[in-house]
């Protein structure tokens, strides 16, 4: 069985201040993959990244980051310099190759910017 | 292009009613999936499509809910003889590619279901 976890319900940061979302993850698959969406309140699912598990290299996209740690089955999320549009809710998933597609989701971490 | 649409975007409706929710995926996608998003459960997986065809249906509750899709398009979920724990945001999601691993799957924006 897959599972993912999402520690942190809640997070508030002052705006500019850089915020970790933590993601751990638990699959007996050797192949699968990771994903962050984010939903702000207008409610709708937004992809931010995915990452397979061959792919252990960090990316970065903006001021967007991810660690993806397969030793510790994690993959970690950094806002730098966040932003008040950053505000939402961000659900880290999980999900297997070929013929297992589904998505197994973590139970989301909302992030409030404070201006 | 169009994103993922879906219809209608509230139902509400009285317990023991059925109730169909309508999916229209991105031209061209080949896989459609729906889920479902409680305050309770979270977002949890329902029904998986690829083409027509529903190689998984392990996320679906009960024999209540059913979907179907048709033209390799537009699905729908019914839920027949509604629940008030059936009260949700469903959303349905497209990926693009068939076969050979996976490819991302968008999201539409949800139909929020109250069941009275």
């Amino acid at each position: 069985a897959q599972k993912v976890t999402q520690a942190q319900t809640e997070i508030s940061v002052v705006e500019k201040e850089d915020v970790t979302l933590d993601c751990v993850y638990e699959t007996r698959d050797t192949t699968y993959y990771l994903f962050w969406y984010k939903q702000p309140p207008s409610g709708e699912l937004v992809f931010l990244i995915r990452r397979n598990s061959f792919d252990e290299q960090n990316e970065i996209s903006g001021r967007y980051s991810w660690n993806f740690q397969k030793s510790t089955s994690s993959f970690n999320f950094t806002i730098t310099a966040s932003q008040v549009v950053d505000s939402a809710v961000y659900f880290c998933a999980l999900s297997g190759y070929f013929g297992n597609e589904k998505l197994t989701f973590g139970t989301g971490t909302r992030l409030t910017i404070i201006p | 292009g169009a994103g993922v649409s879906q219809s209608p975007s509230n139902k509400v409706t009285e317990k023991g009613k059925d109730v169909e929710l309508r999916c229209d995926p991105i031209s061209g996608h080949t896989a459609l999936y729906w889920y479902r998003q409680s305050l309770g459960q979270g977002l949890e997986f329902l029904i998986y499509f690829q083409g027509n065809s529903a190689p998984d249906k392990s996320g679906l509750p009960s024999d209540r809910f059913s979907a179907e899709r048709t033209g390799g398009s537009v699905s729908t979920l019914t839920i027949q003889r509604t629940q008030q724990e059936d009260s949700a945001v469903y959303l349905c999601a497209s990926s693009p590619r068939l076969g050979q691993g996976l490819d991302t799957q968008y999201f539409g924006p949800g139909t929020r279901l109250t069941v009275l």
